[in-house]
């Protein structure tokens, strides 16, 4: 029984490039959150999806960043023209519902992005 | 969003229990309280959950102030690895609101 996958763990970007991190959800699992976690702070929630759908968008920078979660493969955050502020982990979580009565979310081992 | 409070940093020794308090005084009548822990270098691990009830589980026990605007996450006997940092969240039960906002935690050291 398969936890979330998120791949790669670690990712090396010159400043400008652009990041893509992938999230692989637990099987069955339809709801995908991502959250960032600057060096030494607390999680930051980014973006909620519900299979295609943005759901919430709050946490998520204007600019350069952007998720989706398709109806076939992995959840995916992209960040274009990457800057150092943006190296940290980011961590996806999943669960099956988005009730809090009946259900856990389940991590990912997070992508340490550093940009260079 | 509802907010919790809880103590920066706790020590314990190994073997012993551990009582981490959550205060969360502006909690709503549908927010379930929720903990979770985070071992260093990796991603958050659910522990446990509850509305109203204590609640027990293999992990730990919660304890739930009958007014609810307090919480006690119970470790029967700390080892060394649940050295960790823990979080009490309250978690709306659908919709947007049931993402889970982390605050800063309780850093738990555990010492021999």
């Amino acid at each position: 029984n398969a936890g979330v996958m998120q791949n790669p763990r670690h990712l090396v970007r010159r400043r400008g490039q652009e990041a893509r991190l992938r999230c692989s959800p637990v099987k069955g699992h339809s709801h995908v959150y991502w959250y960032r976690q600057l060096p030494e702070e607390g999680l930051k929630f980014m973006v909620y999806l519900q299979k295609e759908n943005i759901i919430d968008e709050s946490g998520m920078p204007k600019e350069r960043f952007s998720a989706e979660f398709p109806k076939e493969g992995p959840s995916i955050l992209r960040i274009q023209q990457v800057v150092r502020g943006d190296s940290a982990a980011y961590f996806c979580a999943s669960s099956l519902t988005n009730r809090a009565s009946n259900t856990e979310a389940f991590f990912g081992q997070g992508t340490r992005l550093t940009v260079v | 969003d509802a907010k919790t409070t809880q103590p920066n940093s706790m020590e314990s020794n190994e073997e012993e229990p551990v009582h981490l308090p959550c205060n969360h005084s502006t909690i709503s009548g549908t927010d379930y309280i929720h903990w979770y822990r985070q071992l260093p270098s990796q991603g958050p691990e659910y522990v446990i959950h509850g509305l109203t009830s204590n609640v027990n589980n293999r992990m730990a026990s919660l304890a739930i102030a009958e007014d609810r605007k307090s919480s006690t996450l119970i470790l029967h006997r700390a080892t060394l690895r649940d050295a960790a940092v823990y979080y009490c969240i309250l978690r709306a039960n659908t919709g947007t609101a049931s993402k889970l906002t982390f605050g800063t935690g309780t850093r738990l050291q555990v010492t021999l």
